[in-house]
């Protein structure tokens, strides 16, 4: 069963970067790998998607390794604006996204 | 503007009752998901449709019941069964089912039960 491992939370300054880690050993050969940003009260929104190696956009990086069994999320120089929660869903054997607790970013002026 | 739209943003109701919740997208997506999320939590799998008229259980389906005879149109209904029925529901959208599913999400509709 696919499963991932998160922080439970973690804390930043504003201007800071930040690195959220998820661990994801049973990740399937052709499952890609999703981060999602949540804040309160809303739905999870998209933010960044890659198969290996390093994706960029303007939001976010997403590095992964070559074993893939984790990536990392990276955020530079957050703002008060990324606190939120962020999650790392895996794919099951139907395709649908796994969602767990996430990791809950706080960003302190 | 595309996107994908829930109603009632929030909803009260009486234990025994049963209540429909909305969801709605312009974006011609063919895969259509349900999810709950209780404070503090993750999201829970509910029901999922790949296609107009057929719809599978997800991981926490008891009480609840989905219909799909509108591509567009995903509701849910919580029923009087489902023990615990208050929490902030999510309604998703992607255009299939696949190894690099994006998922589209509503603003989300929180219940209570009275």
């Amino acid at each position: 069963l696919a499963k991932t491992t998160q922080p439970i939370s973690m804390d930043s300054y504003e201007g800071q970067e930040v690195n959220i880690t998820c661990s994801h050993n049973n990740i399937a050969t052709n499952d890609y790998i999703t981060w999602y940003q949540q804040f309160p009260s809303q739905g999870p929104r998209f933010i960044i998607q890659g198969y290996k190696t390093k994706v960029t956009n303007e939001v976010a990086s997403l590095f992964i390794p070559a074993d893939r069994k984790s990536s990392t999320l990276s955020l530079p120089r957050v703002s008060l604006s990324d606190t939120a929660v962020y999650y790392c869903p895996l794919l099951g054997g139907s395709y649908i996204p796994t969602f767990g607790r996430g990791t809950s970013l706080i960003v302190h002026p | 503007d595309g996107g994908i739209t829930q109603s009632p943003k929030y909803l009260f109701r009486k234990e025994g009752q049963n209540v429909t919740l909305s969801c709605e997208q312009n974006l011609n997506h063919d895969a259509m998901y349900w999810y709950r999320q209780d404070p503090g939590q993750g999201l829970r799998l509910i029901y999922y449709s790949q296609i107009v008229n057929d719809f599978q259980k997800g991981d926490i389906a008891e009480g609840y019941s989905v219909s799909r005879e509108k591509k567009e149109s995903f509701p849910l209904t919580v029923t009087s069964a489902q023990k615990n029925p208050t929490a902030f529901y999510l309604c998703a959208s992607s255009g299939t089912v696949s190894p690099y599913n994006e998922q589209f999400f509503g603003p989300g509709t929180r219940l209570t039960v009275l």
